[in-house]
């Protein structure tokens, strides 16, 4: 098993709409990090958490430490958030990440 | 800042060959990775360095990789001798001390045929 699942690997979703995307980890964690990947390659960082919410524009990522889960919302998407969105856990104290997978968004206009 | 940047953006190379790649870290970061992603296995980290030291190299999948930080602003990560099975993109990242984010270069896509 995957210390770090995400869900759903794919989602197509219609403009406009409201989109989420979990993470569930089984190990201890210092953060958890959101990060996206455009076509292009390229990889952002949208968040790092370790408790709590953060919001940043459109996006809102949410953190359930007890649980070991983790969302990250959405809303109003629009074809440009268009990309694979990957969730990352740091065990030490700084970089040591691990990754899910990632979750493939298409919105379509 | 320019951010991370890395080069090259694309090598291909033939099996048996070494293979180089660079990275510059954002000035000021005091800490470098580097990731390997393929569509098997996604991302994984390779090695990183805090202060130019090796701290971790457990990823490294064998003696064939090495990589060096000879000084603050640049960074190698060397294969040698390539082979089939390392064709990945290669991200290098960088981070400042304490609660930040890191930053990722634009990759380098290796293709060893």
């Amino acid at each position: 098993k995957n210390e770090v699942e995400q869900s759903p690997q794919n989602l197509t979703a219609q403009e406009g709409e409201f989109i989420t995307i979990n993470c569930s980890y089984s190990v201890g964690i210092s953060a958890l990090h959101w990060l996206q990947q455009h076509p292009g390659g390229g990889i952002v960082s949208l968040f790092m958490l370790s408790s709590g919410k953060k919001k940043h524009g459109r996006l809102i990522a949410t953190i359930n430490i007890q649980e070991k889960h983790s969302s990250l919302h959405i809303t109003a998407s629009h074809p440009r958030d268009s990309a694979v969105y990957i969730c990352a856990v740091a065990r030490g104290s700084q970089g040591n990440l691990i990754f899910g997978k990632g979750t493939k968004l298409s919105v379509k206009p | 800042d320019a951010g991370v940047i890395q080069s090259p953006r694309h090598e291909v190379t033939e099996m048996g060959q070494e293979v180089t790649l660079r990275c510059k870290p954002i000035s000021g970061h005091d800490y470098l990775f580097w990731y390997r992603q393929t569509m098997m296995r996604g991302l994984e980290l390779l090695i990183y360095f805090n202060n130019n030291v090796p701290i971790d190299d457990s990823g490294m999948p064998e003696d064939r990789f090495s990589a060096k930080m000879p000084n603050a602003s640049f960074s190698t990560l060397k294969i040698q001798p390539s082979e089939p099975r390392d064709s990945a993109v290669y991200f290098c990242a960088s981070k400042d001390s304490g609660n930040s984010p890191l930053h990722f270069g634009n990759g380098t896509r290796l293709t060893v045929t």
